[in-house]
């Protein structure tokens, strides 16, 4: 399985960041949690959400109320909207997979897209 | 929240040496944590899942350790390779991250 992120490397503030990612060699209808991770100098690593094969989402909390994300199955993608975007937003943008858990075992994020630097400027 | 506070921030190494890198969180979460390693423009990479076993394809000198809020991943001998920014991961109601130890050359 592979992942790439696509989307504008650049959005004006007050803006929507909008990303897409495409999962090839497998199907987005697994078992498996699909994930957007962020990475800053200033927060590091950051989750903003996951979304599984049905649509149901979780959000972080911090983000929720600017955050969307949703699964098109039929083109094999997921896709992330973040609204009311500022500086505070610009970011390498990553997609993931979190491997499904086993009993007693929690596998992680076994796959990264490469990531999508964003940078939020006028 | 459950917090991951990773230690030292910076370790300096020459290869060939041991490397240990720890992580501590605010409370218990039996042996659910994962170890990545990320390099310069690179996504982070699985080492070690549930604490202590290694992902496909991850070479045996790196190692993890550890239950409840003590963790510690072990690189028993350094490659020139293996310099890079090393992060804990924890998943609760989300996912949540170390702020990273960054391993580099002496």
């Amino acid at each position: 399985v592979q992942l790439q992120e696509s989307g504008p490397g650049l959005v004006k503030p007050s803006g929507t960041l909008s990303l897409t990612c495409a999962v090839t060699g497998g199907s987005i209808s697994s078992e498996n949690k699909w994930i957007w991770v962020r990475q800053s100098p200033e927060k590091g690593l950051e989750f903003i959400g996951e979304i599984d094969h049905s649509g149901l989402v979780f959000y972080n909390p911090s983000l929720e109320s600017r955050v969307t994300m949703s699964v098109d199955k039929s083109n094999n993608l997921f896709s992330l909207r973040l609204s009311s975007v500022t500086a505070a937003d610009t970011a390498v943008y990553f997609c993931a997979r979190e491997a499904e858990a086993a009993v007693r075992l929690y596998y992680g994020v076994d796959i990264w897209g490469p990531g999508t630097t964003v940078t939020v400027s006028s | 929240d459950i917090l991951l506070t990773q230690s030292p921030a910076t370790l300096s190494l020459s290869p060939g040496e041991r490397a240990t890198l720890s992580c501590r969180t605010s409370r218990s979460i039996s042996s659910y944590l994962v170890w990545y390693q990320q390099k310069t423009g690179q996504p982070p990479r699985l080492l070690i899942h549930s604490a202590s076993h290694r992902a496909s394809g991850i070479p045996a000198r790196f190692s993890g350790s550890g239950s409840g809020t003590d963790f510690t991943l072990t690189i028993s001998s350094l490659e020139p390779e293996d310099f890079a920014v090393y992060y804990c991961q924890h998943r609760n109601d989300w996912i949540t991250f170390g702020q990273g130890t960054r391993l580099e050359i002496k």
